[in-house]
């Protein structure tokens, strides 16, 4: 699986977008970029994941580079029960495990 | 449609004891995963199971660490003689069986195991 390189923490002001920043350059063609999060000590909650498109779902929007060696979350308005720890994850679409990093601290702020 | 199910929430053990941790996948699901997240520390994937199959086990302890998913029941994590250094939440996921389309797991609430 490949590598990923997200910032350790970002602030963004309550109603306003967050954009969670993600370097997956050594991604390869088969493998998707997965966006989960953990709110305090809950298990990790499921976002938005894509291979090459730009995906929208009713919790967020992941913007792909062209290359697909880097990837965007948006938070359109953050909320400050968003506050969590965003994991950006590459893996292959079959059934395997993902492999987190330690992720963004995201904290909204109000 | 229910989501993952773990039992118990909390479980407390001593030194030596044995620790068994449920989980119950989402409705439909085939693939069951366990990871663990130790104090301050991020997931770690254990084990990937199928139902009466073990398919990755490349992150599981040696020893005193077994899973299973049988035909029936729930998919058990089996800790055995804990030790102070099992105290960790250990989180269950699961997924369907679907290919070419990302694989998507669910997780449960974790159970928070704690050794005395």
């Amino acid at each position: 699986d490949a590598k990923t390189t997200q910032p350790p923490s970002m602030d963004c002001a309550e109603g306003r977008a967050a954009n969670l920043p993600c370097n997956h350059s050594t991604i390869s063609g088969n493998e998707y970029v997965y966006w989960y999060r953990q709110i305090h000590s809950q298990g990790p909650q499921y976002i938005i994941h894509g291979l090459k498109n730009n995906e929208t779902n009713e919790m967020a929007s992941l913007i792909i580079t062209e290359d697909r060696k880097s990837s965007t979350l948006i938070l359109p308005h953050a909320t400050l029960r968003d506050t969590a720890v965003y994991y950006c994850i590459a893996g292959q679409g079959g059934s395997e495990k993902l492999v987190f990093g330690k992720g963004t601290k995201l904290t909204v702020n109000p | 449609n229910a989501g993952v199910m773990q039992n118990p929430r909390h479980l407390v053990r001593r030194r030596g004891q044995e620790a068994r941790l449920r989980c119950s996948p989402m409705k439909g699901h085939s693939h069951v995963y366990w990871y663990r997240q130790l104090p301050e520390e991020g997931l770690k994937f254990m084990v990937y199971l199928q139902k009466e199959n073990i398919i990755d086990e490349s992150g599981m302890p040696k020893e005193r660490f077994s899973a299973e998913f049988p035909k029936e029941g729930p998919s058990i994590l089996r800790i055995q003689q804990v030790v102070r250094g099992d105290s960790a939440a250990y989180f269950c996921a699961s997924s369907p069986l679907r290919q070419g389309a990302g694989n998507i797991q669910y997780f449960g609430a974790g159970t928070r195991l704690s050794v005395l």
